[in-house]
């Protein structure tokens, strides 16, 4: 059963903290994607990773980052966590290969900064 | 960038009522795909669709791909309880993927 996994449900921070959130794919997929969900809005692209040590800026990079250090795990960074960063956010991953279009996306992450 | 339009916003319908919401574009896409997030759950693909035209069944759930490739619908046909949540339609263009701001269904038991 093929799987992306996030390293919390819920998240409460402060504002200026530094926050990571952690996404893992077990189906060996190139491309990995960051987006946050907020509603109204649908799901809006933060960042995405066609491979390791690679990142293209989505539509809404401002004030996160992104490291991919292995194929099978792609971080979202949260320099300095703000209110207004308070949203669900998705990860997803999938492959460029075949006929296949799906993304996969994991259960999501609940953050909230106080 | 891509401007996409889905409609209904919401939608809160009685059991066995036949539910329609469609997506438009201003862009040109070769892929319609749509997606169903159940609460507290990330989006699962519900159905693919590859060709302008191309109408497409999966059980209760049948989606069109607009003859222009700007557009797609997504009709449910006898609703139950378990069809609520959010959906989501996501044309794709090489490795991008863009999202409507999607349709909350209540199906009302």
């Amino acid at each position: 059963d093929v799987k992306v996994t996030q390293s919390s449900r819920y998240l409460v921070k402060r504002t200026g903290e530094k926050v990571f959130l952690e996404c893992v794919q077990d189906m060996d997929h190139e491309n990995m994607f960051w987006y946050r969900q907020d509603p109204g809005l649908g799901l809006r692209l933060i960042y995405f990773s066609y491979d390791v040590k690679m990142k293209e800026k989505g539509d809404i990079p401002e004030g996160y980052s992104v490291s991919r250090e292995k194929k099978e795990r792609f971080s979202l960074i949260l320099e300095s966590a703000s209110t207004n960063q308070t949203s669900m956010y998705l990860c997803a991953s999938s492959s460029p290969w075949g006929t296949s279009n799906e993304q996969f996306f994991g259960p999501g992450t609940r953050l909230t900064v106080l | 960038g891509q401007q996409l339009n889905q409609s209904p916003q919401s939608m809160f319908i009685q059991e066995g009522e036949d539910v329609s919401m469609n997506c438009t574009s201003s862009s040109i896409f070769n892929t319609w795909l749509w997606y169903k997030q159940e609460p507290g759950e990330g989006p699962v693909l519900l159905i693919a669709l590859y060709k302008a035209g191309e109408l497409t069944s999966n059980g209760r759930l049948t989606a069109q791909f607009g003859i222009t490739r700007k557009d797609s619908f997504l009709n449910i046909s006898a609703s139950i309880p378990s069809d609520v949540g959010i959906y989501f339609c996501a044309p794709k263009t090489g490795n991008q993927f863009y999202f409507g701001t999607g349709t909350s269904l209540t199906v009302i038991p």
